[in-house]
């Protein structure tokens, strides 16, 4: 068990929809990255969030937002979904922002759009 | 920029013989370097991580990696593979900025045969 939670496990909803996937870090982490899982992609880095900032941000699409509360959890919202969205997201957390610093990954939240 | 190449998708071994996974990296700053394991229908677990204490690297479950900066290359190796070593592995590349996004390879699946 890494300390980082992500609600819910398995997400299935239709195309257009919008949904919210939750991520709670590690006690004392500050930093919260989101990660996008899928075949044909690979593993690609979304958004990093330090400290209810927002410190970078790769390849994460118009439709989708993040955002980082006072209480260190995030939220990633994704909209007009799209068959394509269908992938594992991944939430994972450390201590700090910077690269040194191991992160520590979440079970995952799959993302089903029919 | 930074990018992570693993060479083959697929490695199989047979119990008891030598894992040697293949990791190139490229980067513009000196870089911080990971290995983390999927087992299926998890998140990710790190294996170790090169931040340039040392060029050798032991990391947990008798895995180790050695950071060659002539060869651009952080290969993962174990003497003896056991049958609990099948999973997918991941090598990854951060910087020495502000942020600690992680760019991954593709992925190498291991298959280990009894």
């Amino acid at each position: 068990d890494s300390g980082v939670t992500q609600t819910p496990k398995h997400l299935i909803t239709a195309t257009g929809q919008r949904v919210t996937l939750r991520c709670s870090p590690r006690s004392g982490d500050l930093s919260v990255y989101w990660y996008q899982q899928s075949l044909d992609q690979g593993l690609q880095f979304l958004i990093q969030y330090y400290n209810g900032e927002e410190r970078a941000k790769g390849n994460i699409l118009e439709r989708f937002s993040a955002q980082q509360f006072p209480d260190l959890h995030s939220e990633l919202n994704l909209s007009s979904l799209e068959l394509g969205d269908s992938a594992l997201y991944f939430c994972a957390s450390s201590v700090s922002g910077q690269g040194v610093n191991e992160q520590f990954f979440g079970p995952g939240t799959r993302l089903t759009v029919l | 920029a930074q990018s992570v190449t693993q060479l083959g998708s697929h490695v199989s071994v047979s119990e008891g013989a030598l894992v040697l996974l293949r990791c190139n990296y490229s980067s513009s700053v000196p870089p911080y370097l990971f290995w983390y394991v999927q087992y299926p229908n998890q998140g990710l677990q790190l294996l170790l991580k090169y931040t340039s204490a040392a060029t050798l690297v032991k990391g947990i479950n008798g895995f180790e990696a050695e950071f060659k900066k002539s060869e651009t290359s952080f290969h993962l190796t174990k003497p003896s593979a056991h049958m609990s070593d099948a999973a997918e592995y991941f090598c990854a590349v951060s910087g020495s900025g502000n942020t600690g996004k992680l760019i991954f390879g593709q992925g190498t699946t291991l298959q280990v045969k009894p």
